[in-house]
């Protein structure tokens, strides 16, 4: 079993909906948790940081940490074409930064 | 804005042959992963520094692969003999320090191993 599980879809979603993105972790011991956006053939672009419970929003992404569930999510509001990437979580154990499968998603105009 | 460099960008070697990636990190970042992604996978971890020294290097294999950081300041990861399942995009990060700094990732370097 992975430390860190996320569907890897794909995500076709209406330009405009809410893309709804989920990991889930066994390690009760990551502190960090961050989300990464990679468009084709580039790197990740790191979109969310967060190192509690709770909410944290920036612009149209909401980051959302559940500790007691293991359980993160990323919504996207308003999504446009723009949006169409690979979303990857990550999360820090001490100092071992591991990834999810990725999740990607496609916002059709 | 500051950001993590790689070169080259794109990569074809032949099989068994060496090949060697370049990446400098953010001026100031302590902590640099090399890191190995497969089409349609996550990023796997291959080695991660603390400076000059190796902090994790278990998934690295070391009977091919080999992994440097001198000065604690730029690093460059080697493959010798290149093998056609070592095609895949290599990708290097940086953060300030571990564990509460986000990492930060270069472009990449796009192996083709033929």
């Amino acid at each position: 079993q992975k430390e860190v599980e996320q569907d890897p879809g794909p995500l076709s979603v209406p330009e405009g909906a809410i893309v709804s993105l989920n990991c889930t972790y066994s390690n009760s011991a990551f502190q960090y948790f961050m989300w990464y956006r990679q468009y084709s053939r580039k790197g990740p672009e790191l979109l969310m940081y967060t190192y509690s419970s709770g909410n944290k929003e920036d612009g149209r992404f909401t980051a959302q940490v559940d500790k007691s569930s293991k359980y993160i999510s990323l919504f996207i509001r308003d999504s446009q074409p723009s949006d169409s990437a690979t979303y990857l979580c990550a999360m820090i154990n001490d100092y071992k930064l591991s990834f999810g499968a990725g999740t990607t998603v496609t916002v059709r105009a | 804005e500051a950001e993590v460099a790689q070169s080259p960008r794109y990569k074809i070697t032949e099989k068994s042959q060496a090949v060697a990636f370049w990446c400098d990190p953010i001026s100031g970042h302590a902590t640099l992963y090399w890191y190995r992604q497969i089409l349609g996978q996550g990023p796997e971890l291959l080695v991660q520094f603390q400076d000059e020294s190796v902090v994790d290097d278990s998934q690295l294999p070391k009977d091919r692969f080999s992994a440097e950081r001198l000065k604690g300041v730029d690093s460059t990861l080697k493959i010798q003999p290149a093998e056609l399942g070592d095609s895949a995009m290599y990708l290097c990060a940086s953060s300030l320090r571990t564990p509460e700094s986000e990492a930060f990732f270069g472009q990449g370097t796009r192996l083709t191993v033929v």
